[in-house]
């Protein structure tokens, strides 16, 4: 059974600071890594995708992938109460575009103003 | 464009009762996906299609059953509801995406049917 694994907090943050979201997966197998973010009460949507190791970065957004440790991580800089939302974690094991997903159970963060 | 849409936005049934929800796509993408929600849960997909007239199951396909009617239509039914079906269903249609040389799979996702099962 393939896993993605994350606290589900909540993680509290002062506004302007750096939120640090984490996730481990079971699968060594993944190509493929995913950040939604799911506000309450709405549907989730794509905000970071990552396929190969190290750093990627979208405006205020950081991902992070360390296969090895099979570990993603996301870093949002410059917290706002925008933010605060629940992030979920996905992987899947390769990148067709019929390729399923495997979700975590999410991180509830809150950002304090 | 309104992308993905889901009918109805909620329902409670009664035990035994059945139901279809249904969801449709405009954006021309050929998978659908069907999850469900519940809390401390996380997603877990039920079925999906990957193109018009197949439908494969999913983590958690017990007591549900599917309809790819056309490319842009997706029906989720439930024959015999169960308190245990109670959860927030959401629909979702992808394409494959390309970063960097790279293709994903990006889904998009509807605004949820929330279904009671009383």
């Amino acid at each position: 059974q393939k896993e993605v694994e994350q606290n589900s907090g909540p993680l509290s943050v002062p506004e302007g600071a750096i939120a640090s979201l984490n996730c481990t997966y079971s699968d060594r197998g993944s190509q493929s890594f995913f950040w939604y973010r799911q506000y309450s009460g709405k549907s989730p949507e794509l905000i970071m995708f990552i396929y190969s190791n190290g750093d990627k970065e979208d405006g205020r957004f950081t991902a992070q992938l360390n296969k090895a440790s099979q570990y993603v991580s996301l870093l949002i800089r410059d917290s706002q109460p925008s933010d605060s939302a629940t992030y979920l974690c996905a992987v899947s094991d390769g990148w067709y575009r019929d390729d399923k997903i495997i979700f975590g159970k999410g991180t509830r963060l809150h950002i304090l103003p | 464009n309104a992308g993905v849409t889901q009918t109805p936005k909620f329902q409670v049934l009664k035990t035994g009762q059945s139901m279809t929800l249904q969801c449709a796509q405009d954006m021309n993408h050929n998978s659908m996906y069907w999850y469900r929600q519940d809390p401390g849960m996380g997603l877990r997909l039920i079925y999906y299609s990957a193109s018009e007239g197949t439908t494969d199951k999913g983590e958690v396909p017990n007591g549900y059953n599917v309809s790819r009617l056309n490319k842009r239509e997706f029906s989720l039914r439930l024959e015999s509801a169960a308190p245990s079906q109670t959860s927030v269903y959401f629909c979702a249609s992808s394409e494959e995406a390309r970063t960097s040389g790279r293709s994903y799979n990006e889904q998009f996702f509807g605004p949820g049917t929330r279904l009671t099962v009383l």
